[in-house]
């Protein structure tokens, strides 16, 4: 079975500063992949980043990066520049390949508040 | 625009009763997911559906039911069995393919309370 884990209760951060959303994932199988979710007030998921396993390099996408740490099974999310919009729920979620790690797990999620 | 919707919003329903969630999307993907997300909680896959007239149990089916006769329709229905109905429901699809990057589309999701 695969596992993501998100402990950080709530996170807070000043306007246009950086904060990393920590996120480690345990699985057995060789291959899989990590994606980063949000999910504002209003209840959507909105797909932020992914990360292949066997990616040599970490994934961007604008102002969110992924610090992905094979060895130490970690993917944390870098949002630069924080944003008042950025105030919501995070999720990390991984795939395998093996039956059941092939449909998608996701953690219990971390709320980003930013201030003004 | 292509995109998912689910309706309605917001749902009322008395203990006891079935109450059918709609989901349809236009993005033309195979893959269709119904999940579950009570407060402070991450997603858990109720069904998912990978062609028409198949789907199969996620890790949490029991009390609910689906159907897959179109290609861009998906129902689910929470029925009297399901002990704790109260929750989010969020709708989402994606491609089909062998590789991991299949990034799953989410409706905005009901909100389904049983009184």
């Amino acid at each position: 079975a695969q596992k993501i884990t998100q402990t950080q209760p709530g996170m807070f951060v000043q306007e246009k500063e950086a904060v990393t959303l920590d996120c480690t994932y345990d699985t057995s199988d060789p291959s899989y992949g990590l994606f980063w979710y949000k999910q504002p007030s209003s209840g959507e998921m909105i797909f932020l980043i992914y990360q292949g396993s066997y990616d040599q390099q970490n994934a961007t996408e604008g102002r969110y990066s992924l610090n992905f740490q094979k060895a130490r099974k970690s993917a944390n999310l870098v949002i630069s520049a924080s944003q008042l919009g950025d105030s919501a729920m995070y999720f990390c979620a991984m795939r395998g390949i093996t039956g059941a790690n092939s449909k998608l797990t996701f953690g219990k999620g971390i709320t980003l508040s930013v201030r003004p | 625009d292509g995109g998912i919707t689910q309706s309605p919003k917001y749902l009322f329903r008395k203990e006891g009763q079935n109450v059918t969630l709609s989901c349809e999307q236009n993005l033309n993907h195979d893959a269709m997911y119904w999940y579950r997300q009570d407060p402070g909680q991450g997603l858990r896959l109720i069904y998912y559906s990978q062609i028409v007239n198949d789907f199969q149990k996620g890790d949490i089916a029991e009390g609910y039911s689906v159907s897959r006769e179109k290609k861009e329709s998906f129902p689910l229905t929470v029925t009297s069995a399901q002990k704790n109905p109260t929750a989010f429901y969020l709708c989402a699809s994606s491609v089909l393919g062998l590789g991991f990057y299949n990034e799953q589309f989410f409706g905005p999701g009901t909100r389904l309370t049983v009184l």
